[in-house]
C-alpha cells in the first residue's frame, strides 16, 4: 500500500526557530512536493523535487528551503519561523512522469508563537 | 494568470440528493484537469484525470466530465461517507498543479 509518512501531526514552535518537517516515502517515487494548507488560500505549492539532490521552487517558496538527500525522503525547512508560517504542511510523492496523480501525507500542523 | 475557481464553497446535500460541483479554469494549454478528495486531518487522495473536452470518468457515486471551459463533478444519490472537501487542480506553467480551494460536501442522513 502506498504510504507517505511526515514525522510529526502537531508541532508548536517559537518564532525565530529553525524547524525542520520531514517526509518520507516507501513507494520509490521520483517526485516529491511540500505544500502549505490555508482556510480561504487553499492548498499552495512551496517546493517540489524531481530527483534527488534536485530542488524547484514553487509558487511560495520565500521563507522555506529543502533538502533531498535521499530518494525516499524530502526535508522542508523553516530557517528562522515566524508567525504567518503558522500552517498545515502536506507532504506528496508521485512517479516520474505521473506528477499530476500525487500521494498524499497526513500532513503536519504547526503553530508558530 | 491561470486560474482554477471552484464552486460552490460549501453545499449540503440530503442523502440521496444528487448535485454537482464546478471547477472551471483559465490555464492556458491545459494539460489535464484532476480531481481529489480531502477528508478532514487527511492529505488529498487522487480520483480522476481527464485529458480532452467531452471525457467522463466514474468512481462509484461519482462521474467527472470535461468541457473546453470547465469540469463537473457530478454525485448521484450521495451517501453521508461521500461528506469531504473536493478538490480540482490543473498543471500551470512548471508547476505541476495548481489547485482550486475546493468544495465542502455534507451530505445528511
Amino acid at each position: 500500500d502506498v504510504k507517505v509518512t511526515q514525522s510529526s501531526r502537531y508541532l508548536v514552535k517559537r518564532t525565530g526557530e529553525k524547524v525542520f518537517l520531514e517526509c518520507v516515502q516507501d513507494m520509490d517515487h521520483e517526485n516529491m512536493f511540500w505544500y502549505r494548507q490555508d482556510p480561504g488560500l487553499g492548498l499552495r505549492l512551496i517546493y517540489f523535487s524531481y530527483d534527488v539532490k534536485m530542488k524547484e521552487k514553487g509558487d511560495i517558496p520565500e521563507g522555506y528551503s529543502v533538502s533531498r538527500e535521499k530518494k525516499e525522503r524530502f526535508s522542508l525547512i523553516l530557517e528562522s519561523a515566524s508567525t504567518n508560517q503558522t500552517s498545515m504542511y502536506l507532504c506528496a510523492s508521485s512517479l516520474q512522469g505521473r506528477s499530476y496523480e500525487q500521494y498524499f501525507g497526513p500532513g503536519t500542523r504547526l503553530t508558530v508563537t | 494568470e491561470d486560474q482554477v475557481t471552484q464552486s460552490p464553497e460549501a453545499l449540503r446535500l440530503q442523502e440521496g440528493e444528487s448535485s454537482s460541483l464546478n471547477c472551471s479554469y483559465t490555464v492556458s494549454g491545459l494539460r489535464g484537469l484532476f480531481w481529489y478528495r480531502q477528508d478532514p486531518g487527511k492529505g488529498p487522495e487522487f480520483l480522476f484525470t481527464l485529458y480532452s473536452a467531452g471525457e467522463e470518468k466514474e468512481k462509484e457515486r461519482l462521474k467527472a466530465t470535461l468541457t473546453k471551459k470547465e469540469s463537473f463533478l457530478h454525485i448521484t444519490a450521495p451517501k453521508p461517507e461521500d461528506s469531504a472537501t473536493y478538490l480540482c487542480a490543473a498543471p500551470s506553467g512548471n508547476t505541476p498543479l495548481v489547485f482550486g480551494k475546493g468544495t465542502r460536501l455534507s451530505v445528511i442522513a
